[in-house]
């Protein structure tokens, strides 16, 4: 079954970096991902595609702040130098034959 | 610049019904698939829809089968959500959004939502 697992939740300080993950279910660790930023009440808004060689495209005026990489079956976002307004819900999300749309849990993004 | 902007949201009964619609422009309605996906009080998204660029084909979450009903008008560049037999477990907020192709299944551009209550 295509499953994504996020960690619940994540901080780091101001004009700090931080990382965080997205975990494939087995058998799964081929496909592409997508990120999504969600600020508080706002819809969500599309931040790169991330394949399973790292490879990312980010969307329309996505600084270059945010970065993606994967090793196997993980797939991460990267965050450089925080900003408050990167306080926010991050969700990935993949897709498959059926068809089927699969959103992990979300990880909250406090910035200290 | 691509928008979407959804409508139609509100206060409705267990067992109502209720409309939603998404009004689309910044790019070739015609050209791509177009989804519903949700979000329940201060939980995660969960998809609902899609329907495919040529309106052919229409596919539902096993939650919503049989209830919900994704349509689209190309002469108004808008994408609906006809929700019937509604029930408490529907309460959330109704997003629409933006394949990246015909039937790519990525998401990429999203609106800001109408909330959906369902609640006697």
């Amino acid at each position: 079954q295509l499953v994504l697992t996020q960690s619940p939740s994540a901080s780091a300080s101001l004009g700090a970096s931080v990382n965080l993950t997205c975990t494939l279910s087995s058998g799964h660790s081929i496909y592409d991902i997508a990120w999504l930023q969600q600020q508080p009440q706002k819809g969500p808004r599309y931040l790169m595609r991330l394949n399973s060689d790292g490879r990312h495209i980010k969307g329309d005026g996505i600084p270059d702040r945010f970065s993606g990489s994967s090793s196997g079956a993980e797939r991460y976002l990267a965050i450089s130098s925080l900003q408050s307004d990167d306080e926010a819900d991050y969700y990935c999300h993949t897709w498959g034959t059926g068809p089927r749309v699969v959103f992990g849990g979300g990880t909250r993004l406090t910035v200290l | 610049q691509v928008q979407l902007v959804e409508s139609g949201g509100g206060v409705v009964q267990p067992g109502g019904s209720l409309r939603l619609s998404c009004a689309a422009s910044g790019f070739t309605f015609s050209s791509y698939g177009m989804h519903w996906v949700r979000q329940a009080p201060g939980r995660g998204l969960e998809w609902v829809a899609l329907i495919s660029y040529d309106g052919s084909k229409q596919y539902y979450a096993d939650s919503v089968k049989g209830r919900l009903t994704i349509s689209r008008d190309y002469s108004k560049n808008s994408v609906f959500l006809q929700m019937n037999s509604l029930r408490a477990e529907d309460t959330a907020v109704y997003y629409c959004a933006k394949d990246q192709g015909q039937y790519q299944l990525l998401l990429d551009y999203w609106g800001q939502g109408t909330l959906v209550t369902v609640s006697s």
